[in-house]
């Protein structure tokens, strides 16, 4: 069972929006920056989020990220087909001194 | 642009020791970041392993630390994962990535292609 909780999936039409929740605690989400990656199918995951809500360059503005106390959230809006992937949500652990990982939500774009 | 690319043995008996490599190109090592292994088992989530400064300073994690040593070589600009007494469970792609900068606690910036390993006999 992962530190970080994420629904195990997902699903949307294109041009539609969907949002993903993570879940953690005072020690970790609460406390430290979080961080959202896209894993498309047979790849390494790539950073989409850093700092809660700040986009590495080349990430459109279709994606968004949000931080309320321990719980964090990651938009998509205009949702298309090359969005279908693994998200992961991840952060540091002040408690267990190390990085942990939401288990991933998997999209699905019908 | 900062590349990293693992290396290894695909196939490692029961019991034995994984030993995989990661080669960083486009950045050294001796000038910061901290430098990570993550893997994921085939069809699940990903992992945090453990990380090491060029310092030498390192993290595990708690479940691993028993088992896992992480090294660098700046002179090679490379770093090297080792995890001793494998079981069928350590069956997994296994990435290595740049992250830290300022902190520990920065996000993976970079990463390589992964390398599958098997445990098996």
């Amino acid at each position: 069972q992962s530190v970080l909780t994420q629904p195990p999936s997902a699903s949307g039409t294109p041009g539609q929006r969907v949002t993903f929740s993570c879940s953690g605690s005072n020690s970790n989400i609460g406390n430290n920056y979080i961080y959202w990656y896209q894993q498309l199918p047979g790849t390494a995951p790539k950073l989409l989020i850093y700092k809660n809500n700040q986009r590495p360059s080349g990430v459109p503005g279709r994606f968004s990220g949000s931080k309320s106390g321990t719980s964090v959230s990651l938009a998509i809006s205009g949702l298309q087909s090359e969005d279908e992937a693994d998200y992961y949500c991840a952060t540091w652990d002040d408690s267990l001194s190390g990085w942990v990982f939401g288990g991933g939500t998997k999209l699905t774009v019908l | 642009q900062v590349q990293l690319q693992e290396s290894g043995p695909g196939l490692v008996k029961p019991s034995e020791t994984l030993s995989l490599t990661c080669a960083v190109s486009g950045y050294s090592i001796s000038s910061g970041y901290y430098w990570g292994w993550i893997r994921q088992p085939p069809g699940k989530g990903l992992e945090w392993i453990g990380s090491i400064h060029h310092s030498g300073n390192t993290y595990y994690t708690p479940s691993l630390k028993s088992r896992v040593t992480i090294s660098v070589d700046t002179s090679k600009n490379q770093f090297s994962l080792k995890l001793s007494s494998v079981t069928a469970a350590d069956t997994a792609f296994y990435y290595c990535a740049r992250h830290g900068g300022m902190s520990v606690t920065f996000h993976f910036d970079y990463w390589g292609r992964g390398t599958l390993a098997t445990v098996s006999s």
